[in-house]
């Protein structure tokens, strides 16, 4: 199975502290999108990010950025200057072209510490 | 606009009862995705559905669940005979197309057999 993997479980950090979440996936597939989602204690799903397989740019929004290694398979996700409202729980996942379901990692549980 | 609308957004349900969850998609999209989070895991594809028709249902358990999409009224997820490892939340998304730029989630029905 062509897997995605957040090896972190979970990170406990004091506010103000960056922090990145590490997302490593399989694929045989040239093309293919990767996604951030953030789920918040509510429970819903927060779509963060998409980016596909021939764009290598690093992505910055706000206190929020994505660097796509596609020499290493990873997707990982920084937050700078981590804020309380940031405690959630943050899923990679991977689609492949062609096909509409996505494969999610297991998620890592973030704490963000006053 | 409303977003994905599932609801109820808790149930529970005895051990051999039924539950029927029900999604309605955003405006414009015919096409629907169920995914089943367990607890502490990442989402699961279970069925993807277009107006009247299954396309995909490879992640749905062979016994028990069913899902349909009318071609009036919201798609519905239906278990049968419930037992304790149901319980989890059951997410929908949809996408007005096959080639998604990121799915819009509902906020999840969390189901609970007692």
């Amino acid at each position: 199975a062509q897997k995605v993997t957040q090896a972190q479980t979970e990170i406990s950090v004091v506010e103000k502290e960056d922090v990145t979440l590490d997302c490593v996936y399989e694929t045989r597939d040239t093309t293919y999108y990767l996604f951030w989602y953030k789920q918040p204690p509510s429970g819903e799903l927060v779509f963060l990010i998409r980016r596909n397989s021939f764009d290598e740019q690093n992505e910055i929004s706000g206190r929020y950025s994505w660097n796509f290694q596609k020499s290493t398979s990873s997707f990982n996700f920084t937050i700078t200057a981590s804020q309380v409202v940031d405690s959630a729980v943050y899923f990679c996942a991977r689609k492949i072209q062609g096909a509409q379901k996505l494969v999610f990692g297991q998620g890592t549980r973030l704490t963000i510490n006053p | 606009n409303a977003g994905v609308m599932q609801n109820p957004r808790h149930l529970v349900r005895r051990r051999g009862q039924e539950a029927r969850l029900r999604c309605s998609p955003m405006k414009g999209h015919s096409h629907v995705y169920w995914y089943r989070q367990l607890p502490e895991e990442g989402l699961k594809f279970m069925v993807y559905l277009q107006k009247e028709n299954i396309i995909d249902e490879s992640g749905m358990p062979k016994e028990r669940f069913s899902a349909e999409f009318p071609k009036e009224g919201p798609s519905i997820l239906r278990i049968q005979q419930v037992v304790r490892g149901d319980s989890a939340a059951y997410f929908c998304a949809s996408s007005p197309n096959r080639e998604v730029d990121g799915y819009t989630f509902g906020s999840g029905t969390r189901l609970t057999v007692v």
